[in-house]
């Protein structure tokens, strides 16, 4: 069945490191792939999304490629900040093969940014 | 616009008591889900409906059930809560293809 698998943290970083937090997925179809990020004590927000191969999700500095042929998804943002402290999670969506369009998320990647 | 809305934001109950968690969006999306977070789990599919009049089990079912009672709610009930259900609940709608939308989360603790 769809899965995805995350690199597993925490991640500590200091300001204006560089950040990759990988993703490889198994999809039987043609997914739709996320980032979603959560921040402390709220609800998951979408970071950025792809939804082929080689298309290039972003927003925020943050970026992130679907390679087909290494099912890899990473995100990466060249300079991070102290509000990027939060947990990111990658997730993918199978194609509608069946009504319900289910989203299957990785673990999750606990980043803090120190100053 | 609230998006998706949750109540309660937070509970305590007791082993065996029951209770029934409430979802609602104004978005008119056709898909709603409910999770629930661990831990080290990430998010587990609890239910999900993927229209109003159907519902369907997901990953983690088993001591849950759910009503989609129109279009824009979608409820979770524990019968009988276990202490191995204390968790962070959250639920999300969808339409159709696009992007899945949380709403803030409840905190569930069952003594």
């Amino acid at each position: 069945g769809d899965s995805v698998t995350q690199m597993e943290g925490p991640v500590t970083l200091s300001e204006e490191a560089f950040l990759t937090i990988n993703c490889t997925y198994t999809a039987t179809g043609y997914p739709s792939l996320f980032w979603y990020v959560q921040y402390p004590g709220e609800g998951l927000q979408l970071l950025l999304k792809a939804t082929k191969a080689d298309d290039k999700g972003s927003n925020k500095g943050f970026e992130a490629t679907y390679r087909k042929e290494t099912t890899s998804f990473h995100l990466e943002k060249g300079s991070v900040q102290v509000s990027d402290s939060a947990v990111y999670f990658c997730a993918l969506s199978d194609m509608p093969l069946n009504t319900g369009n289910q989203f299957y998320f990785g673990t999750g990647t606990s980043l803090t940014v120190i100053p | 616009n609230a998006g998706v809305t949750q109540t309660p934001k937070f509970q305590v109950l007791k082993t065996g008591q029951s209770m029934t968690l409430q979802c609602a969006q104004d978005m008119n999306h056709n898909s709603m889900y409910w999770y629930r977070q661990d831990p080290g789990m990430g998010l587990r599919l609890i239910y999900y409906s993927a229209s109003e009049g159907t519902t369907d089990k997901g990953e983690v079912p088993n001591g849950y059930n759910v009503s989609r009672l129109n279009k824009r709610e979608f409820s979770l009930r524990l019968e009988s809560a276990a202490p191995s259900q204390t968790s962070v609940y959250f639920c999300a709608s969808r339409y159709y293809q696009e992007t899945q939308y949380f709403g803030p989360g409840t905190r569930l603790l069952v003594l």
